[in-house]
């Protein structure tokens, strides 16, 4: 099955810094969805975005399909950024349906 | 609008015993996906539901769990004679349409503790 690989696996950050996070991937997908698991454990959408780039406030993201990565950037970051991002693509489950397959997450931290 | 509900919020169970875990998806939602995360984990799918559609189940780990929905509304997930090992996090996801490149909207999980 489709392989998502995510780094660096853990990352750690002065408040106001910036930073990207990566998602590669190993094969064509039509949907790629960036996620922020925040420290009471709820799935929150940040980007759905298959190709191109996105902004939402101090968030963006690039999808380059035909090189298999997305990159999500967080641009002066706060405490409240901490948690876990994820990337998530569309994988055929190989019984007749397409299901996210999650990659294991960047641990973000932010300290003041 | 409301967003995707699940209940209970926490279970504790003891080993070889069976709980029913339940999802509210998003009212108009005709694609329903349940996922396991174990901790420190990324999540892993389980079973998807598309409208009066045969699920796909290739994701269930045993045939000790099993999942039902009533056309487009409630699902409920049934874990049979509860291992320690099925502690996990369960994740019901909805999604509007059965087209696989719309988004999915995520509840809040249920955490599992299986003593």
């Amino acid at each position: 099955g489709i392989q998502v690989e995510q780094s660096p696996p853990d990352l750690i950050l002065q408040e106001g810094a910036n930073s990207t996070l990566r998602c590669n991937f190993s094969d064509s997908v039509n949907n790629l969805q960036w996620f922020h698991q925040n420290p009471w454990g709820q799935l929150i959408n940040l980007f759905y975005i298959p190709s191109g780039t996105k902004q939402n406030g101090r968030l963006s993201a690039t999808t380059v399909a035909t090189e298999r990565y997305s990159l999500l950037y967080i641009s002066s970051s706060q405490t409240t950024d901490s948690g876990v991002y994820f990337c998530a693509v569309n994988a055929y489950s190989g019984a007749g349906s397409y299901q996210l397959t999650f990659g294991k997450g960047t641990k973000l931290s932010v300290i003041p | 609008g409301a967003g995707v509900s699940q209940s209970p919020s926490n279970k504790v169970t003891e080993k070889g015993k069976d709980v029913e875990l339940r999802c509210d998806p998003i009212s108009g939602h005709t694609a329903l996906y349940w996922y396991r995360q174990s901790l420190g984990q990324g999540l892993e799918f389980l079973i998807y539901f598309q409208g009066n559609s045969a699920p796909d189940k290739s994701g269930l780990p045993s045939d000790r769990f099993s999942a039902e929905r009533t056309g487009e509304s409630v699902s409920t997930l049934t874990i049979q004679r509860t291992q320690q090992e099925d502690s996990a996090v369960y994740l019901c996801a909805s999604r509007r349409t059965g087209t696989s490149t719309d988004t999915q909207y995520f509840g809040p999980g249920t955490r599992l503790t299986v003593l």
